[in-house]
């Protein structure tokens, strides 16, 4: 079956320090992965997608990054994080026309 | 355009049953989904239905889909005290890599 990892958890992070948060999925391949941002009690905002190893779809202009450099691993990464980067990240991945599933997402405080 | 739309709230009493509205404004979507995210964690994948369906059952959860007035709403039978967390709707359309959410609905199961 599948499955799909987070880490970290939680993060607390100082406003100008570096980020890199990462998505693992096992028991598939090749599948597309997404990043979204969930900021407090708001619905989610779709950040990047990719439909394979070294293609990213930038969906909104921002002070984040994604890379996937292998087929089942998706980086979140930042140079300088701002206050307004503090949020829930959540990675998903989906395969096929149907459904998106999600990991357990990551928790980062922007200090 | 496509947009998502929900109300934010919704207080029922344990054993009542729950009902949670959906509206969308494109009708070209596919697939229609109902996810779950308990407090502090990842969205769960409760349901889906094709868009020529209208109605799909799953133990406690019936999904009915009114393409006319693109109304999709979510029932949950005889709510419990474990069914307190935000809803999820969601659509795609073809061809579409991507999920549009909505803001969520935060239910709340009072005993």
């Amino acid at each position: 079956s599948q499955t799909i990892h987070q880490w970290p958890a939680t993060l607390v992070q100082p406003v100008g320090s570096p980020l890199s948060l990462e998505c693992t999925v096992e028991g598939t391949s090749n599948p597309n992965l997404y990043w979204y941002r969930q900021a407090a009690g708001r619905g989610l905002q779709l950040l990047f997608y990719s439909v394979g190893i070294g293609q990213i779809s930038s969906e909104v202009p921002q002070n984040l990054s994604a890379s996937r450099p292998q087929d089942r691993q998706f980086i979140l990464s930042s140079k300088k994080l701002l206050l307004s980067d503090s949020g829930f990240y959540l990675c998903a991945w989906r395969q096929g026309a149907e459904t998106q599933y999600f990991g357990p997402g990551t928790r980062l405080l922007v200090l | 355009g496509e947009d998502v739309e929900q109300s934010l709230f919704l207080s029922v009493r344990e054993g009542d049953s729950s009902v949670i509205n959906c509206t969308y404004t494109d009708s070209s979507s596919t697939y229609l989904y109902w996810y779950k995210q308990e407090p502090g964690a990842g969205l769960q994948l409760l349901t889906y239905i094709f868009s020529n369906m209208d109605m799909k059952q799953d133990q406690r959860l019936t999904v009915l889909l009114n393409k006319k007035d693109k109304h999709l709403s979510l029932r949950i039978a005889d709510t419990q005290t474990g069914d307190s967390a935000i809803y999820f709707c969601a659509e795609i359309f073809p061809g579409g890599q991507n999920f549009v959410f909505g803001p969520g609905t935060r239910l709340s199961v009072l005993p």
